[in-house]
């Protein structure tokens, strides 16, 4: 099947400073890759939708200006959390639309610890 | 909108028990419907969907079946074994295109020996 990487795995930063997440679909070309926020214990919340050579399109509740997501090429996105703050600290999990198939193939999720 | 329901965890089965984990679904027109599962520490793996009605995906020895009469997508595998527990969720996408998924809160399965 169809592989997504995240990159780094897990990372823990001081608050203030900016963490940057890479998403990246490893043998396959993604148009639209979604980025979610999983707190613990709890369902996944979607955060935006990135689609490859235009802006991100961002749920509501979601501060674009902090969360700044970009999908420069059809196997890369990365979102990076601005002025990373401790209510920030969550898993972060990006998916892959696999062409016009309705399946969404998942990395394995970056855990962002913000002291 | 588009919602999913799935049944209240957390969910405790002794080894080679029967798992029933039962998800149904509220979505106009006609939806893709998927079970994700989720080990500790990782990410979301797909686990089996279903694309229509009276389509039963399956997987690893999981089943559901797609039941639109009953707008449901119960999961359910015949014996379960310590390496299923996991968090389970279930999950729908209305197919209009580029459509995240719309998921259930999922349910976490503890098997014990």
């Amino acid at each position: 099947g169809a592989v997504v990487s995240q990159h780094p795995s897990w990372v823990i930063c001081k608050s203030g400073t900016s963490v940057k997440i890479e998403c990246r679909s490893l043998d396959f070309q993604a148009t639209t890759m979604f980025w979610y926020r999983q707190f613990p214990k709890q369902s996944l919340m979607l955060m935006a939708t990135s689609n490859e050579g235009s802006k991100a399109t961002y749920e509501q509740g979601v501060e674009k200006d902090k969360f700044l997501i970009n999908h420069a090429s059809l196997t890369l996105s990365t979102l990076t959390v601005t002025s990373a703050h401790p209510e920030d600290s969550s898993f972060y999990i990006c998916s892959a639309l696999v062409g016009e198939a309705d399946t969404q193939y998942f990395g394995p999720g970056t855990r962002l610890t913000v002291l | 909108g588009d919602s999913v329901t799935q049944m209240e965890g957390p969910v405790t089965l002794s080894e080679e028990a029967f798992l029933t984990i039962n998800c149904t679904y509220t979505a106009t027109g006609y939806p893709s419907l998927f079970w994700y599962v989720q080990y500790p520490g990782e990410g979301l793996q797909l686990l089996l969907k279903a694309t229509k009605a009276d389509d039963k995906g399956s997987n690893k020895g999981f089943e559901a079946t797609y039941r639109k009469e009953t707008t449901s997508f119960h999961l359910e595998k015949g014996s379960v074994q310590v390496s299923d527990s996991a968090v389970y969720f279930c999950a729908l996408s209305d197919n209009s295109g580029n459509t995240p998924l719309v998921f259930g809160k999922g349910t976490r399965l503890s098997v014990i020996a």
